[in-house]
């Protein structure tokens, strides 16, 4: 799979927009971006995937920029709930491969 | 909404002593997982199963491990002769094998590992 960075921490208002940004520049073409995150020391929760185009769903939007190297969450009206770890995660869209999850981006959404 | 269960939540063992951690994954899923995350640690993949069968572990997972569904519902870890280095969260994962879907893994609250 892929290697992601992301920056170790960020801080954001309550009710501003978080971005959240993910270099995946030796992505593959079957590869897909999935955002996963971490409150406290719970399991890592779904976000969202995308292959090529932007997505959006009720938790989040992801971007991804037209030669797939890079992409952001945006989380838009971040709420102190939304503290926590982020894992942006590059991977080919097969059943039964395992996620790699690297340190991650820490947000803190700050009152 | 369908959800992965795990127990117990915690458990303190002595060094030495086996320990089965238990997982009910999300009813319609056909891959299971069990990762684990050191306190302050990355999340780290251990082992994979697909029809009764392990597809996939990584270096971790080494002879003191062993997985098994032992029935329709269940998918448990067993830790052989724990050692210190085991103290860690587990956390059960499942992920849906047919249909609609990319794969993506859907995670239990975890069971934390104690070992004295």
């Amino acid at each position: 799979d892929a290697k992601t960075t992301q920056p170790p921490s960020m801080d954001c208002a309550e009710g501003r927009a978080a971005n959240l940004p993910c270099n995946h520049s030796t992505i593959s073409g079957n590869e897909y971006v999935y955002w996963y995150r971490q409150i406290h020391s719970q399991g890592p929760q779904y976000i969202i995937h995308g292959l090529k185009n932007n997505e959006t769903n009720e938790m989040a939007s992801l971007i991804i920029t037209e030669d797939r190297k890079s992409s952001t969450l945006i989380l838009p009206h971040a709420t102190l709930r939304d503290t926590a770890v982020y894992y942006c995660i590059v991977r080919a869209n097969n059943y039964g491969q395992n996620f790699v999850f690297g340190p991650g981006t820490r947000l803190s959404v700050l009152p | 909404e369908p959800e992965v269960t795990q127990t117990p939540s915690h458990q303190v063992t002595q060094m030495g002593q086996e320990v089965i951690l238990r997982c009910v994954p999300i009813s319609n899923h056909l891959y299971f997982y069990w990762y684990r995350q050191i306190l302050g640690q990355k999340v780290e993949f251990l082992v994979s199963f697909y029809n009764n069968e392990i597809s996939e572990k990584s270096e971790i997972f080494d002879d003191q491990f062993s997985v098994e569904r032992p029935d329709g519902s269940n998918f448990t870890l067993k830790i052989r002769s724990t050692k210190l280095e085991d103290s860690a969260m587990y956390f059960c994962a499942s992920s849906a094998g047919t249909g609609r879907g990319t794969g993506e893994l859907f995670f239990g609250e975890g069971s934390r590992l104690t070992v004295l």
